[in-house]
């Protein structure tokens, strides 16, 4: 299985703040990679995929770079929405995996 | 409009069988490239991906959990249906499921698109 592994575990910041979560994987998955933001008690929801492909609705403030093992989710300039935890997931092969999550906290 | 709904016990005790319903609307199952997965995440934990089950009836399966776990269909009923047997108190998550990514099925679309709610379930006797 590709093990999937998110820096840092937990990071603060403020509004405004550019924010920046990286995402390793255990091996080559060229830009087979989603990510998803998690608000609590409710339901992932889907923020980019193919590395760098913004899903519809998605406000443009976040973006998503990086293929091979490296990969980053940036979030230019934090909105009090945006305080939430952050997964990555390789799509490249089964079965599917998931990092252990990013919790985005206010500072 | 797609969504999906997650039903089922909220309470099962320590080796029983636990049976998931998810109940959709906006997409056929039967549609060339649909797939629907099933994902858990235990209190203040990770995602994990459990499997997944194709508009042609083909099945993926979680390694770990792939000889406890099986993926149904009702086609007419626009329902997917989770079977979990031997539950611990480990399986204690909430169960959510979730509708892939558009067609065509190639690795830039298995991601999850779309998300129901989600179920808790517990596992205790």
């Amino acid at each position: 299985d590709i093990q999937m592994t998110q820096s840092p575990s937990s990071v603060s910041a403020s509004v405004g703040d550019r924010v920046t979560i990286t995402c390793r994987a255990s091996q080559g998955i060229s830009t087979w990679l989603a990510w998803y933001q998690q608000k609590p008690g409710k339901a992932p929801k889907l923020l980019i995929y193919a590395a760098s492909t913004l899903q519809s609705g998605v406000p443009s403030r976040f973006s998503g770079s990086g293929s091979g093992t490296d990969f980053t989710l940036t979030i230019s300039s934090l909105q009090p929405e945006d305080f939430a935890t952050y997964f990555c997931q390789q799509t490249d092969s089964f079965p599917i995996t998931f990092g252990q999550g990013t919790r985005l906290e206010i500072k | 409009q797609v969504t999906l709904k997650e039903s089922g016990p909220a309470l099962v005790k320590p080796t029983q069988t636990l049976t998931l319903t998810c109940s959709f609307s906006g997409f056929s199952l039967s549609t060339l490239g649909m797939r629907v997965s099933w994902v858990r995440q235990a209190p203040g934990r990770a995602l994990e991906w459990l499997g997944r089950i194709d508009w042609d009836d083909d099945t993926f399966y979680s390694t770990s959990l792939k000889t406890r776990l099986t993926i149904s269909r009702d086609t007419s009923k626009n329902q997917v249906v989770l079977t979990m047997t031997n539950m611990d108190p480990v399986d204690t998550a909430t169960y959510y499921c979730a509708r892939m990514g558009d067609p065509p099925v190639t690795k830039a679309s298995e991601f999850f698109q779309d998300w129901g709610q989600g179920t808790l379930v517990t596992v205790s006797s």
